[in-house]
């Protein structure tokens, strides 16, 4: 059973930047395409990106696009989320998880807190 | 963007009840629809895929149907472990979206 760890979520000022990471274990990562989704404190679940198996086709929401970049390295087994001009509407939970050609999001990271606020 | 509507937000109930949560899409969306089981503090669990499909290791009391635009999580027999907030996620189109949530307590 594969298992996600994600990482790097942080306090940050509005206007700053953050990184997170993603890495993988117990399935064929380059297999899958790879998903970011988060949720903020009391809300329901928002889907951010993902980005197919190579690396050469990525989609975003509209609310993150020019903002967020998501990238993978498969050597590595690991997925990351660049987020560039954070605002207190990206304050959330963020998760990873792989996306399978049928549409589910299975397994599903613990998840890393990013907080936006000065 | 389609947008997931979910009914009820929030539901009472007692163990060994029945419970049935409602999924409605804006727009026509096949069978592409999963359901997820979340508990506080914990990540989301996928229950159902392809509306109906149950995934491995998950009870046989839950089970979905639908298609289209409307769809349904059915939970027989509610269980203690089964109080939960559950979501439905349509995968037709880009972006993928997500249902507002509906939380599952105990009466």
């Amino acid at each position: 059973e594969g298992e996600l760890v994600e990482s790097g979520g942080d306090l940050v000022q509005p206007g700053g930047s953050l990184r997170l990471s993603c890495a993988a274990s117990g399935f064929t990562f380059s297999n899958y395409w790879m998903t970011w989704l988060r949720q903020a404190p009391g809300r329901g679940l928002e889907w951010v990106a993902n980005i197919n198996q190579d690396g050469t086709a990525k989609n975003y929401v509209d609310s993150v696009k020019g903002r967020f970049t998501i990238s993978r390295d498969n050597a590595k087994n690991s997925l990351y989320l660049q987020m560039n001009s954070l605002n207190t509407e990206d304050t959330a939970v963020y998760y990873c998880a792989p996306y399978s050609s049928y549409g589910w999001l299975d397994p599903w990271g613990q998840g890393t807190l990013v907080t936006v606020s000065s | 963007d389609i947008q997931m509507t979910q009914s009820p937000s929030s539901v009472s109930a007692s163990v060994g009840d029945r419970v049935i949560i409602t999924c409605r899409a804006s727009q026509g969306i096949s069978s592409w629809l999963a359901w997820y089981q979340q508990k506080p503090g914990k990540a989301p669990k996928l229950l159902i895929y392809t509306s109906s499909s149950l995934q491995s290791g998950v009870p046989s009391r839950f089970s979905g149907s639908g298609s289209g635009t409307d769809f349904t999580l059915t939970i027989n027999s509610l269980q203690p472990e089964d109080f939960a907030t559950y979501y439905c996620q349509q995968s037709s189109t880009y972006p993928l979206t997500f249902g507002g949530g509906t939380e599952v307590e105990i009466k």
